[in-house]
């Protein structure tokens, strides 16, 4: 049980539309990453939000995005969904901006599926 | 990033240690040595991670080498539930996944 939460577990789109993927991050923690899971490979980074701005990006086209709440909650949000956008979004928290020498806390993930 | 280069696979017996090897020539000076694991349809989880010494804790330990071009996992008494993909990560401020070592740990 790492205390993050993501909502909701799994989710059908249509290519097109626009998807909005939550977090809840563990009490504290101050930096929320987000990764994409293509099925059979390692999670791939898209983004770093540290007290709600954005400090770290993958290479992700901008039609993703993200959001930082200061309740510890946070969102990722795809626009013009596309076939290859269909995976496992996952988030984790950590405690401090740089994440490093930390332990990053994952959530199970909200798996996508774009028909 | 550092790439870290880890066998595809590997097999262990239940109950004996579980070496897992990682290869990260390419590593730099601020860079840590992470481990995670991930069981199918779960996120990953946290295992251990270093800089230049070795480290235990209750679940792992850490051994890496003194030119920090690479390292091994061990696992000392592998059970069935450590069946999963086991990821070495090299890496400063975010951590950068490869594919993993698949460990299967028979009965």
């Amino acid at each position: 049980e790492t205390g993050v939460t993501q909502s909701p577990t799994h989710l059908i789109k249509t290519r097109g539309q626009q998807v909005t993927l939550r977090c809840s991050s563990q009490s504290g923690h101050n930096t929320v990453s987000w990764y994409q899971q293509a099925l059979g490979q390692g999670p791939q980074f898209i983004f770093q939000y540290y007290r709600e701005e954005e400090n770290g990006r993958g290479n992700f086209p901008p039609r993703f995005s993200g959001l930082q709440f200061p309740n510890y909650s946070s969102e990722l949000n795809v626009n013009a969904l596309e076939l290859d956008d269909s995976a496992l979004y996952l988030c984790a928290s950590s405690l401090s901006g740089t994440a490093n020498n930390e332990k990053l806390f994952f959530g199970s993930g909200t798996q996508l599926s774009v028909l | 990033d550092a790439k870290t280069t880890q066998p595809t696979s590997m097999d262990c017996a239940e109950g004996r240690a579980a070496n897992l090897p990682c290869n990260h020539s390419t590593i730099s000076g601020n860079e840590y040595v992470y481990w995670y694991r991930q069981i199918h349809s779960q996120g990953p989880q946290y295992i251990i991670h270093g800089l230049k010494n070795n480290e235990t804790n209750e679940m792992a330990s850490l051994i890496i080498t003194e030119d920090r071009k690479s390292s091994t996992l061990i696992l000392p008494h592998a059970t069935l539930r450590d069946t999963a993909v086991y990821y070495c990560i090299a890496d400063y401020g975010k951590l950068t996944f490869g594919q993993g070592t698949i460990l299967t740990v028979h009965p």
